[in-house]
């Protein structure tokens, strides 16, 4: 099967800093993967669309400069949370589209972001 | 705009019972639909999906969804829920560009 795999799981953070994200597709190539922000008891949103080697399309109301997103190889995208404030605090969740299963979405384990 | 409704926040059913979540979606003649499953703290997995074709699809864990055009509704079923089925389910169409989700549906069991 397809695997994504989410680093850290769990991220603790004071406020002000910089916190990244890793998604990792482990067993196929992904040139497109999608991350999502998740608040307690509420459905995914999506933030962003990652492109490997170009720029990440935003959603509307998304902050880029506060919400990096970096999708250099075809197996890795990142997203980094710059000067983290309490209310980034979330669940983090990427997915990555497998064209050799039909452009498949799969969804990587989901990373808890506590800013204090 | 492309929605997703999952009129259903919290359902409670009791194990063995059978199990219906709604779903209605809102674009598309010909609409790439999804069921997705997400246990507390964790990611989602595919339950199962309807491109075309046969209008009742399986899935994994012994469900079942029902794409019905006339109703633009696509909902998930199960015969007899087991207590591991607690979780949240999302619904969810494939648009243009991204995939739209409902606001899911938190499924309790009572032993």
């Amino acid at each position: 099967g397809a695997v994504v795999s989410q680093h850290p799981s769990w991220v603790i953070c004071k406020s002000g800093t910089s916190v990244k994200i890793e998604c990792r597709s482990l067993d196929f190539q992904a040139t497109t993967m999608f991350w999502y922000r998740q608040f307690p008891k509420q459905s995914l949103m999506l933030m962003a669309t990652s492109n490997e080697g170009s720029k990440a399309t935003y959603e509307q109301g998304v902050e880029k400069d506060k919400f990096l997103i970096n999708h250099a190889s075809l197996t890795l995208s990142t997203l980094t949370v710059t000067s983290a404030h309490p209310e980034d605090s979330s669940f983090y969740i990427c997915s990555a589209k497998n064209w050799d299963l039909g452009g498949e979405l799969f969804f990587g384990e989901g990373s808890r972001l506590t800013v204090l | 705009a492309q929605s997703v409704t999952q009129p259903d926040i919290h359902i409670t059913v009791s194990e063995g019972a059978s199990l219906e979540l709604r779903c209605n979606y809102s674009y598309g003649a010909t609409p790439y639909l999804f069921w997705y499953v997400q246990s507390p703290g964790q990611g989602l997995q595919l339950l199962l999906k309807y491109f075309s074709g046969d209008t009742l699809v399986q899935g994994i864990k012994g469900f079942e969804a029902e794409f019905k055009r006339s109703q633009s509704s696509f909902n998930l079923r199960k015969p007899s829920v087991h207590w591991s089925d607690a979780a949240e389910y999302f619904c969810a169409e494939q648009g243009a560009q991204k995939l739209v989700f409902g606001q899911g549906t938190r499924l309790t069991i009572n032993p």
